[in-house]
C-alpha cells in the first residue's frame, strides 16, 4: 500500500517566490496534519484537518502561510511570499480516524531552502 | 502550549551498549508518543503509552510512562547500528480534541 505521498521533495527558491507543497493522504484517512521541523524548534503542528475541514490552524506561522484540503484525496501548504526563515522540512501526516491519539502516518517530507 | 523536553539531545554510543533516553514535562498528559526518525524520512510511530506507570516492551527497546503522566524513558538494550536515528517523544493533551506535542527530540548514532 502506498504510504503518504509528498512532492516536491526538494525546493529551493529565492526569497519573494511562492511555493507551494502538496501531499496526498492515505486513502481512507479522514485525518491531515502538516507539520514543520527544523533543528531548533523540532516538529511544530501547522495545521490539522479532519474530513477535509480545517479544525486548528493556530500554528500557521502568519498570513504568509495558507493551507487548503479540497478533497479526501490531496492538499496544499503555500507559503506566498517565502522568506529565509521559512527553510525547513515540512511533513505531511494522515490517520484514519479524528484526533491525535490515533497512530499519524508521515511521508517522507518536503525539504525547503529560501535563499 | 506544553513543552517536551528531551534529554539528553545527543548520544554516540558503541554497538552492544545500554542507553536510556527521557522526555520530561510540567504537564499532564493523556497519552506519550514515541516515535524514530531515520535521516530522509518522516518519523514512524514506535509505540503508545496510555496508562500512568506503564512499562512497554518492542524487542530490546522498554518504554515507560511516569505515574503522574509527565515524563517517560525508552531504554534500548545492546544497541545496534539499525538503532541510529532521531528518537521523538510526544505527549497528547488530556482535553480538546488532545492536540499533540514534540520533543526536539534525542539524535542517537550506534558505531559499529
Amino acid at each position: 500500500d502506498a504510504g503518504v505521498i509528498q512532492s516536491p521533495r526538494h525546493e529551493v527558491t529565492e526569497m519573494g517566490q511562492e511555493v507551494t507543497l502538496r501531499c496526498k493522504p492515505i486513502s481512507g484517512h479522514n485525518s491531515l496534519f502538516w507539520y514543520r521541523q527544523t533543528m531548533m524548534r523540532g516538529l511544530e503542528l501547522l495545521i490539522y484537518f479532519n474530513n477535509n475541514v480545517p479544525i486548528d490552524d493556530s500554528g500557521m506561522p502568519e498570513d504568509r502561510f495558507s493551507a487548503k484540503m479540497p478533497n479526501a484525496s490531496f492538499s496544499t501548504l503555500k507559503i506566498q511570499p517565502s522568506e529565509p526563515r521559512d527553510s525547513a522540512v515540512y511533513f505531511c501526516a494522515s490517520s484514519p480516524h479524528s484526533g491525535f491519539q490515533e497512530t499519524q502516518y508521515f511521508g517522507p517530507g518536503t525539504r525547503l531552502l529560501v535563499l | 502550549t506544553q513543552l517536551l523536553e528531551q534529554s539528553p539531545q545527543f548520544l554516540s554510543i558503541q554497538e552492544g551498549e545500554n542507553l536510556t533516553v527521557y522526555c520530561n514535562s510540567s504537564s499532564v498528559f493523556s497519552s506519550l508518543q514515541w516515535y524514530r526518525q531515520e535521516p530522509g524520512e518522516g518519523p514512524v510511530l514506535l509505540v503508545t503509552v496510555v496508562t500512568g506507570g506503564e512499562v512497554k516492551k518492542l524487542k530490546r527497546l522498554t518504554f515507560q510512562f511516569g505515574d503522574a503522566r509527565k515524563d517517560s524513558s525508552l531504554h534500548i538494550t545492546a544497541a545496534q547500528p539499525g538503532d541510529t536515528g532521531l528518537y521523538l517523544c510526544a505527549g497528547v493533551d488530556s482535553g480538546g480534541y488532545q492536540k499533540v506535542t514534540f520533543g526536539i527530540g534525542t539524535k542517537l548514532q550506534v558505531i559499529p
